[in-house]
């Protein structure tokens, strides 16, 4: 079966520093997205992407984050200033536009951890 | 709002045994219902959905779940766990806004006892 590809696996980083976390969507997928899981909370729904914009994004998604597909083949979140409330597992997702909402691929996530 | 709750944190069955993990949900129309999956590692795996029609859903790896509209809930279930099926297990509803914006539960996580 097709995979979405995130890196790295796990990253470290200070308060305040700007992040860029990466994700391979499926080849022929046109629907982004990424969630967040925080240790012991629920897996959230940050954002939504579709033909190069933003299509929803929930209240967690502020003014820090920002998503971009900067080429055929990645989809990236970035994070600007990073605080320590930030540390959560992220997922990337994608899907296909023929199933719309029937199956989100995920991939295996980012740990982020800030200090 | 929507939302969705999984009662069980924590399940532990016997190799062999029945499953069943509950998920309650609130929304307001018809939803749209997900198991998924996670391993240790791994992504979230879709195990079943429920859009429309038949109440009694299957899913990969044997899973099946049923959506009882009076109940508000979709359990999930399982005749008989294998040791492979220990992993966190989410229930999700979309969220009613564009695609793929799904809120989950919290998990339940499955050990299985040889």
């Amino acid at each position: 079966e097709p995979e979405v590809t995130q890196t790295p696996s796990h990253q470290v980083t200070q308060m305040g520093q700007e992040v860029i976390l990466r994700c391979v969507p499926i080849s022929n997928h046109l629907y982004f997205y990424w969630y967040r899981q925080i240790l012991g909370q629920k897996v959230e729904f940050l954002v939504s992407f579709y033909n190069n914009e933003i299509s929803e994004k929930s209240e967690i998604f502020d003014d820090q984050f920002s998503v971009e597909r900067p080429d055929g083949s990645n989809f990236t979140l970035k994070i600007r200033s990073t605080k320590l409330e930030d540390s959560a597992m992220y997922f990337c997702a994608s899907s296909d536009p023929g199933q719309g909402n029937e199956k989100l691929f995920f991939g295996s996530g980012t740990q982020l951890s800030v200090l | 709002a929507q939302s969705v709750t999984q009662p069980d944190i924590h399940i532990t069955v016997s190799e062999g045994a029945s499953l069943e993990l509950r998920c309650n949900y609130s929304y307001g129309a018809t939803p749209y219902l997900f198991w998924y999956v996670q391993s240790p590692g791994q992504g979230l795996q879709l195990l079943l959905k429920y859009f429309s029609g038949d109440t009694l859903v299957q899913g990969i790896k044997g899973f099946e779940a049923e959506f009882k509209r009076s109940q508000s809930s979709f359990n999930l279930r399982k005749p008989s766990v294998h040791w492979s099926d220990a992993a966190e297990y989410f229930c999700a509803v979309e969220g009613g806004g564009s695609q793929g914006n799904l809120i989950f539960g919290k998990g339940t996580k499955l050990s299985v006892k040889p």
